[in-house]
């Protein structure tokens, strides 16, 4: 069964501060990795996209990084802001045309 | 982000109506997706459809809700005899292939009282 699990649950950091949010996938076969940020109230947007050839990839502060071997993910966020604060959705996708697979998310609130 | 559109972005309903949302894919895009947010979780898959195809309906519950994408027109996704339950935002998103990026609408928060 395709799984996507993520972890923390939830994350509270101070302002300025580093944090790192994983993704663990059974996905198979694998297609793609995508990571997505959730405001409150709004549709997830896109923040990277990775496929099985690529180990990382940047969106500004947002650092994604892919190990296709050991199916996990990261997503690194550098020197935080009040605006991080959402709920961030690992997204997997298999190698045929279908729905992808979901995490439940990590809610991540950061503080003056 | 703002290439899908969904309407209304608000609906309130009695328990025993019908609520119809409505989501016009981004352009060129003919694959579409719904999913359900309850309060405090995560997205859930509901129903995958290309033009005028249900494609994977998995997630659909059995009974009151279905979904369609015609040839002409937005996907509308339809839910017969309303419970408190029903209540959530729900998402419809879209993408070009089934494998590609999906982008989502800023949703539909359905109340039901």
């Amino acid at each position: 069964k395709n799984q996507v699990e993520q972890s923390p649950q939830s994350l509270i950091i101070l302002e300025g501060k580093n944090c790192t949010l994983q993704c663990n996938y059974t996905v198979s076969p694998f297609s793609n990795l995508r990571w997505y940020k959730q405001d409150t109230g709004r549709g997830p947007v896109s923040l990277t996209i990775m496929t099985f050839s690529e180990n990382t990839k940047s969106n500004g502060r947002y650092t994604a990084t892919l190990d296709a071997d050991t199916k996990q993910s990261s997503l690194h966020i550098t020197a935080s802001q009040l605006s991080d604060s959402a709920s961030y959705i690992c997204v997997v996708s298999a190698t045929y045309a279908g729905k992808s697979t979901f995490g439940d998310g990590t809610t991540l609130t950061v503080k003056p | 982000n703002a290439g899908v559109m969904q309407n209304p972005r608000h609906l309130v309903r009695r328990r025993g109506q019908e609520a119809r949302l409505r989501c016009s894919p981004m352009k060129g895009h003919s694959h579409v997706y719904w999913y359900r947010q309850l309060p405090e979780e995560g997205l859930k898959f509901m129903v995958y459809l290309q033009k005028e195809n249900i494609i994977d309906e998995s997630g659909m519950p059995k009974e009151r809700f279905s979904a369609e994408f015609p040839k002409e027109g937005p996907s509308i996704l339809r839910i017969q005899q309303v419970v408190r339950g029903d209540s959530a935002a729900y998402f419809c998103a879209s993408s070009q292939a089934g494998v590609d990026t999906i982008y989502f609408g800023e949703g539909s928060w359905l109340t039901v009282v």
